[in-house]
């Protein structure tokens, strides 16, 4: 069964540094993986897709990075801003593409001025 | 720009009441999602469905049932709300694959 493990559970940082969050999950025959933002009280935003057949994909000052075959991936951002802080979760399918998803229960960061 | 709505952010309701909640998207998308989640829980799927009419339970249907009669809409029913269904119910929407996955704001639901 398909699990999505999240450490931190949470990180404080002061503005202006480079994080790193990291998600591991335990079968790797996946398609993609997604980074999703959570707003305290709010739905989910995608941030990024990563496809199988992709190392990385970047937005903005956010880049995600997939390793398939260690069954990890890191979200870094760069120079943070209080406006980053959020919960950040990562979600791979159930099983190959499946468009049901399995998700971590994510990492709560805090980006002090 | 909103794309996927639910109908309601808070909610506070009696114990067995029928509850519904609404979710209605407006992307063409083919499946439809509601999750719930809690503190230390994560989220967790209780329905899916892939065309209209069409659903398959999730981790934790006990409880819940689902109406999808039309494809934008897809509507979540406690048949009989008891307190441990107090959550947070997010629904979401997202074509083949996992490709354009977008969730609606939430729905805050307190069974009292």
């Amino acid at each position: 069964k398909q699990e999505v493990t999240q450490i931190p559970a949470a990180l404080s940082v002061p503005e202006g540094e480079n994080l790193v969050l990291n998600c591991s999950f335990t079968d790797s025959a996946i398609y993609n993986l997604q980074w999703f933002r959570q707003d305290p009280g709010k739905g989910l935003t995608s941030l990024l897709l990563i496809q199988s057949s992709q190392r990385e994909q970047t937005s903005g000052r956010l880049n995600a990075s997939l390793d398939k075959s260690s069954g990890r991936s890191t979200l870094y951002i760069a120079a943070s801003q209080p406006g980053d802080s959020a919960t950040y979760l990562c979600a791979v399918p159930l099983q190959g593409g499946s468009e049901k998803l399995v998700f971590g229960k994510g990492t709560k960061l805090t980006v002090n001025p | 720009d909103v794309k996927v709505t639910q109908s309601s952010r808070y909610l506070v309701k009696r114990t067995g009441e029928k509850v519904f909640l609404e979710c209605v998207q407006d992307m063409d998308h083919e499946n439809m999602f509601w999750y719930r989640q809690d503190p230390g829980l994560g989220l967790r799927l209780i329905y899916f469905s892939y065309d209209v009419k069409m659903k398959e339970k999730g981790d934790i249907p006990e409880g819940y049932s689902v109406s999808r009669e039309k494809k934008e809409r897809f509507s979540l029913i406690l048949e009989s709300a008891s307190t441990n269904q107090t959550s947070m119910y997010l629904c979401a929407s997202t074509g083949q694959g996992a490709y354009g996955y977008t969730f609606g704001s939430g729905t805050r639901l307190t069974v009292v």
